[in-house]
């Protein structure tokens, strides 16, 4: 079974600085994808930045980046610029790529908090 | 495109009632998937549907069924309900094909049972 493993429940981070939220992943499969979500609080879960396995090029969106590192199965977020409306959970989610298994397997989560 | 809706956004009910939550996915996304979200658990996948029909089931008990319509939109319902089916239950919507890998959640549905 895949499993999503993030080990820092909570990260703080300085505005203006850079913080890299941590995501393994456990899998047999070679073709799947893998996704950072954000969910400020009480509000919606958005989709921050998803990685192809099959691509090596890191994914880039704006300020956030990922390091995807197939072979260790690591795929952390890395904030550039961080900013006050950063502070959220952030989930990293696996899933395989077929068209009939839309199942997300989701790590229990990084609480992110932006001081100023 | 309109984003994914789901209503009602709050719902009480008593233990032993039975409850239904229902979703809008995207315009043109024929995948719907529902997730519950709580403290303890986490994010955990219940179901997901694909042109009226279930394609992938979580490990829920079968108090716990959907069903999707011809317009895509799909309902929850989970009957006799227990203290710990407190949750957010989530939806989300994709097209459901291959090569479609992200998801677009909804607000989410907080169901608070006494």
């Amino acid at each position: 079974a895949q499993t999503v493993t993030q080990s820092q429940p909570e990260m703080s981070v300085q505005e203006a600085e850079t913080v890299t939220l941590s995501c393994t992943y456990d899998t047999s499969e070679s073709d799947y994808y893998l996704f950072w979500y954000k969910q400020p609080p009480s509000r919606q879960m958005i989709l921050v930045i998803r990685q192809e396995a099959y691509k090596q090029q890191n994914a880039t969106e704006n300020r956030f980046s990922v390091n995807f590192q197939k072979a260790a199965k690591s795929f952390s977020l890395k904030i550039s610029d961080s900013q006050l409306g950063d502070a959220a959970m952030y989930f990293c989610a696996y899933r395989i790529n077929t068209g009939t298994a839309s199942k997300l397997t989701f790590g229990t989560g990084t609480r992110l908090q932006v001081t100023l | 495109k309109a984003g994914v809706t789901q209503t009602p956004r709050y719902l009480i009910k008593t233990r032993g009632q039975q409850v239904t939550l229902s979703c809008s996915p995207i315009s043109g996304h024929r995948s719907v998937s529902w997730y519950q979200q709580t403290p303890g658990q986490g994010l955990q996948f219940l179901f997901e549907y694909f042109s009226e029909t279930q394609r992938n089931k979580g490990n829920f008990p079968g108090r716990f069924s959907g069903r999707q319509f011809s317009n895509s939109r799909s309902e929850m319902n989970v009957s006799t309900l227990e203290l710990g089916d407190s949750a957010l239950y989530l939806c989300a919507s994709s097209p459901g094909t291959s090569g479609s890998g992200e998801q677009y959640f909804g607000p989410g549905t907080r169901l608070t049972v006494t």
